[in-house]
This record gives structure tokens, C-alpha cells and sequence, in this order.
């Protein structure tokens, strides 16, 4: 049973350029939540997607981010207009239910660099 | 939501010592916490859980306690070795996780 899977694992932008980062999460999980980190930071919760539902965006900026977990295919996190502060390591994790009775696991990161 | 923080950033510790690691957080009315263990270029790795109704969880090498009366958790890990050189961080969970800072702990040789 692979582990939850993100790619890519390094992502250089351009100012101005749209990132897009995916996250696959472990079989039979429906629950995806995204994290950012700065360096030398703890985790900063972003938002918490089921299939096709966003439960809790209250970690997103207002601008420029978005997510979506659809039917079918991994979640996506999408930045439009990157601008170099929001390089940044980006953490997917997924549970089977919420946090609070289950799990999360994490996958590995991508890297975004904003040059 | 929760906010949990932690007492140290940095602990140096020497090999085939205890490491004990703290964290402190906001809301009474939490109930579940996890550890985490996160190696350089690596996601959070799970170490340990405790729910509020108890205090003290053991698993292997890594002791989780619990106290609600002052709202601190602490993490113990017997015998450090290399291998644990890590950033350590508490989250309280909800339906989310809410994480401190970090403590960064490097076993010395």
C-alpha cells in the first residue's frame, strides 16, 4: 500500500507563473488536507478537502491559492500568480476520517521555489 | 481551533541518553494530540498519540505524557540514538492538525 504520494517533489516558478501541486492520498482514504512550511517553521494548515467537498479553507489566503479533491484523480493545490514568498514546502496528508478518530499520514513535499 | 507551542527550539543531546521534549497548548476542550517526527527533506513522520482521557501512553522508546491541568504534553525518548536527529513537533487534532514550532534535536556522538 504506497504511501500518500505528492509530485512534484521540486517545483521552480517564475514571479507571475502558476504552480500546481498534487497529492495523491493512501488507498481508501477520502480526507486530504494541505499544510505549508517556511523554513525553520512549524506547519500552517491551509485547507481540509473530502471528495469533491472543501470542509475548511480558513487557512487559505484569500487570493491566488485554490484547491480542489475531485471524483476521480488526486487533490490539487494551485497558485496563481506565485510570488516569491509563497516558496515554501508544501505537505499533503490524508486520513480515513477526521484527525480526531484517525491518523494522518504525510506524504513528502513539494518544494516550491519562486525565482 | 487549537494552539499548541513548544517550550525549546533546539536540544542537544548525547547519544544513549534520554531526550524529553514539551509542549504546551490553549484549549481545554481538545482531546486528542499526536507527535511527530519530520527528518530533513521529509514529510511529518507519526511517532505517538495520547487521548485526553488518559495521561501517560508508552510506546517503543518514546513515552508520551500528558498533564490537563497545566496544559502540557511531553515527549520522552529513551536512549537517543543518531537515528532520532529530527524536528519533533506536538499537534492537537480536531478534525485538523494545529502544530507548534518545532524543537530541532541533535544527538551527539
Amino acid at each position: 500500500n504506497a504511501g500518500v504520494m505528492q509530485n512534484p517533489r521540486h517545483l521552480v516558478r517564475r514571479r507571475g507563473q502558476e504552480a500546481r501541486l498534487r497529492c495523491s492520498p493512501m488507498k481508501g482514504h477520502s480526507h486530504v488536507y494541505w499544510y505549508r512550511q517556511l523554513p525553520e517553521e512549524g506547519l500552517k494548515f491551509m485547507v481540509y478537502l473530502q471528495k469533491e467537498n472543501i470542509i475548511d479553507e480558513s487557512g487559505m489566503p484569500k487570493e491566488r491559492f485554490s484547491a480542489e479533491f475531485p471524483k476521480e484523480g488526486p487533490s490539487i493545490l494551485r497558485i496563481q500568480q506565485v510570488v516569491r514568498g509563497d516558496s515554501a514546502a508544501y505537505f499533503c496528508a490524508s486520513s480515513l476520517g477526521g484527525t480526531v478518530n484517525t491518523e494522518a499520514f504525510f506524504g513528502q513535499g513539494t518544494r516550491l521555489t519562486v525565482v | 481551533g487549537e494552539s499548541v507551542g513548544l517550550h525549546l527550539p533546539t536540544l542537544s543531546v548525547q547519544e544513549g541518553d534520554n531526550s524529553i521534549i514539551n509542549c504546551a497548548y490553549s484549549n481545554s476542550a481538545s482531546d486528542y494530540f499526536i507527535w511527530y517526527k519530520q527528518e530533513s527533506g521529509k514529510g511529518p513522520q507519526f511517532i505517538i498519540d495520547i487521548r485526553s482521557n488518559m495521561d501517560k501512553r508508552q510506546g517503543q522508546r518514546v513515552t508520551v505524557l500528558l498533564n490537563k491541568t497545566v496544559k502540557h504534553l511531553s515527549l520522552q525518548i529513551a536512549a537517543t540514538q543518531p537515528g532520532d536527529s529530527a524536528v519533533y513537533f506536538c499537534a492537537g487534532a480536531d478534525y485538523k492538525l494545529s502544530f507548534g514550532a518545532g524543537t530541532t534535536v541533535t544527538v551527539r556522538a
